[in-house]
């Protein structure tokens, strides 16, 4: 099945502690991207890839960090996590060219005390 | 996303036709999209439209954009209790960025 797979679904952390949100597609996607959901503010870009070893910011990349060593994986690293990281967050992928139509993951929940 | 633009809420009666309305500020997105988002799962495609074009019609989906305004509307006929979710428009500007609105709760009602 054709799909994006995060891990973990839910966390609850402390401040300071690093983390890492993985982030796997079988479905040979050259872009990936992560985004995090906040109530009232919809989804915003974090970070994006639009290949291997390419990444860009998005709308809010401060506190995260991303790699892309290989062409199925994009995790989101968080070094230090802070409060306001509290959020869900969702990585997608697509194809480049034609309507670029995102597949999304199925969320993680991360609680940041 | 602070560039596009939609209501938070609609109540809608089983039934009745549900209209979402989206407007979104960059002139040269190539793509516009509505995603379905149901409790507790990520985001899910439900149709997309080209710039070039007005309106795009998809079963009980009809699409519309008014590139003059820069608005996008989503309209779902005989609204069902499956349809209560949380729809988000999004644009795809030159660049591959994808800019979403907040999200519209729509609340289908017996």
């Amino acid at each position: 099945e054709a799909q994006v797979t995060q891990n973990p679904r839910y966390l609850i952390t402390v401040t300071g502690k690093k983390l890492t949100v993985t982030c796997s597609q079988n479905m040979n996607h050259e872009y990936m991207s992560w985004y995090r959901q906040d109530p009232g503010l919809g989804l915003r870009q974090i970070y994006y890839s639009m290949n291997v070893e390419v990444t860009d910011k998005g709308d809010v990349p401060e506190g995260y960090k991303v790699s892309r060593k290989e062409k199925r994986n994009f995790p989101l690293i968080l070094e230090s996590p802070s409060p306001n990281q509290t959020s869900l967050y969702f990585c997608a992928s697509s194809p480049i060219g034609g309507a670029n139509v995102l597949t999304f993951g199925a969320g993680s929940r991360l609680t940041v005390l | 996303g602070e560039d596009v633009e939609q209501s938070l809420f609609l109540s809608v009666r089983e039934g009745d036709s549900s209209v979402i309305n989206c407007t979104y500020t960059d002139s040269s997105s190539t793509y516009l999209y509505w995603y379905k988002q149901e409790p507790g799962a990520g985001l899910q495609l439900l149709t997309y439209i080209f710039s070039n074009m007005d309106m795009k019609q998809d079963q009980r989906l009809t699409v519309l954009l008014n590139k003059k305004d820069k608005h996008l509307s989503l309209r779902i006929a005989d609204t069902q209790t499956g349809d209560s979710a949380i729809y988000f428009c999004a644009e795809r500007r030159n660049d591959y960025k994808l800019s979403f609105g907040a999200g519209t709760t729509v609340t289908v009602r017996a």
